[in-house]
């Protein structure tokens, strides 16, 4: 199993663009989760989805769309870019609820940096 | 607003040395999480627990629900050790099911 891939692994955007932030895992998990990371500052929930087609807003949804589309994969959309949004995004997923101490397991990020 | 809370925020320490990491949190969880963030970026999760204590390795996490308290620990640390610690919890109550994380310990072990 590849686990949880994202892509691209870095990528400079100049502001206004859009840009979609894919991710995808293979573990037939149910839930999946969008998180930006800051220096200095602890990861930050965007959205998460339950299932294809659910999905809902986390923390900080505002300047980011998702869609849950199949089980595997994620999306995250930019749709205009600001350089608010310069950091480092993590999918993640799990087969359940968190709160039904399920484990977590992380994408290996992608590196955004809009000028 | 619902926090969690690290202490220390950097911690520098020589190979052998018994390594200490805290995590407080405000308000009453489902469980713990304690990550590991390698210098690549890349995340792990080491231990999720809701009561008492659990043991990997080297590795020991201890969670007090009274306190809301849980510390990491890392017995005969290593060079290899090196890396970020993340504590993040996920809350009781209702709302978005994502985890809630801490700003992270960053973690030095000099040979």
């Amino acid at each position: 199993n590849a686990g949880v891939t994202q892509t691209p692994k870095f990528r400079i955007l100049k502001i206004g663009q859009s840009m979609t932030l894919q991710c995808t895992q293979d573990m037939n998990h149910n839930y999946m989760y969008w998180y930006r990371q800051d220096p200095g500052m602890g990861l930050k929930l965007i959205y998460y989805s339950v299932g294809a087609g659910i999905t809902d807003k986390g923390e900080v949804p505002n300047g980011y769309n998702v869609s849950r589309s199949t089980t595997e994969d994620f999306p995250l959309r930019l749709e205009l870019a600001a350089p608010s949004q310069t950091s480092v995004y993590f999918c993640a997923s799990s087969y359940e609820f968190l709160r039904n101490w399920e484990t977590q397991y992380f994408g290996p990020g992608t590196r955004l940096l809009v000028l | 607003k619902n926090e969690v809370e690290q202490s220390p925020q950097n911690l520098t320490a020589q190979e052998g040395e018994f390594i200490t990491i805290n995590c407080s949190y405000s308000v009453g969880i489902s469980a713990l999480h304690w990550l590991q963030q390698h210098p690549g970026g890349g995340i792990v999760s080491l231990f999720m627990l809701s009561s008492g204590k659990k043991k990997h390795g080297r590795l020991i996490a201890t969670i007090n629900i009274q306190e809301k308290h849980s510390s990491l620990h890392i017995t005969a640390s290593h060079p290899r050790d090196s890396a970020v610690y993340i504590c993040a919890v996920t809350y009781s109550g209702g709302g978005a099911d994502g985890l809630t994380f801490g700003k992270g310990t960053h973690l030095i072990i000099q040979p």
